[in-house]
């Protein structure tokens, strides 16, 4: 079993609608949770960052965890198409020791 | 301010051939990462730097890879001998402290084995 598992999609929703990304993991020892944005041909980007269950806001990106669950979402509303990208959960123990899903590659149709 | 810089962004060699690719991090980031990334995957860690130590290194596969960062700035991954498997993006990251979540990532090597 992977440690983080993530819908590699591909996804593709129409401009203005409302993008709902999800990951799980294995290891309730996870404390630290991490959306990143990858672009064609470029590296990951931090996007959201988390440490404790519930949500946190940010713009127009909401990310939530569910500890029970071991259960992560990144929410994007009115979603643009230069939000078109590859979208990475993470997981860390520690802060620095991520463990990457394999990423949901999103498309927005203007 | 310039992000982490990583050379060359395409390498196209033959298989058994020795291939070497260049990170040159944020200034002032202590910790450096290695990592790759295979298509339609998350990024492997490959490597973690604190300044010149190598302190997490094991998942790098040392018997054709190696790394090294002298002086605790620039850093160096190669591959001896490649192998078609390696076909792959080695991307560099680089954090300012150790505990920090946030990584800086370069646009990576893209790596082409024949």
């Amino acid at each position: 079993q992977k440690e983080v598992e993530q819908d590699p999609g591909p996804l593709s929703v129409p401009e203005g609608a409302i993008v709902s990304l999800n990951c799980t993991y294995s290891n309730s020892a996870f404390q630290y949770f991490m959306w990143y944005r990858q672009y064609s041909r470029k590296g990951p980007e931090l996007l959201m960052y988390t440490y404790s269950s519930g949500n946190k806001e940010d713009g127009r990106f909401t990310a939530q965890v569910d500890k029970s669950s071991k259960y992560i979402s990144l929410f994007i509303r009115d979603s643009q198409p230069s939000d078109s990208a590859t979208y990475l959960c993470a997981v860390s123990l520690n802060n620095n020791d991520m463990r990457f899903g394999a990423g949901t590659r999103l498309t927005v149709k203007p | 301010e310039a992000g982490v810089v990583q050379s060359p962004r395409y390498k196209i060699i033959e298989k058994k051939q020795p291939v070497a690719f260049w990170c040159n991090p944020i200034s002032g980031h202590n910790t450096l990462y290695w990592y790759l990334q295979n298509l339609g995957q998350g990024p492997e860690l490959l490597i973690r730097y604190e300044n010149e130590e190598a302190v997490d290194d094991s998942q790098l596969p040392k018997d054709r890879f190696s790394a090294e960062r002298l002086k605790g700035v620039d850093s160096t991954l190669k591959i001896q001998p490649a192998e078609l498997g390696d076909s792959a993006v080695y991307l560099c990251a680089s954090s300012l402290l150790r505990t920090s979540n946030e990584q800086f990532f370069g646009p990576g090597t893209r790596l082409t084995v024949l």
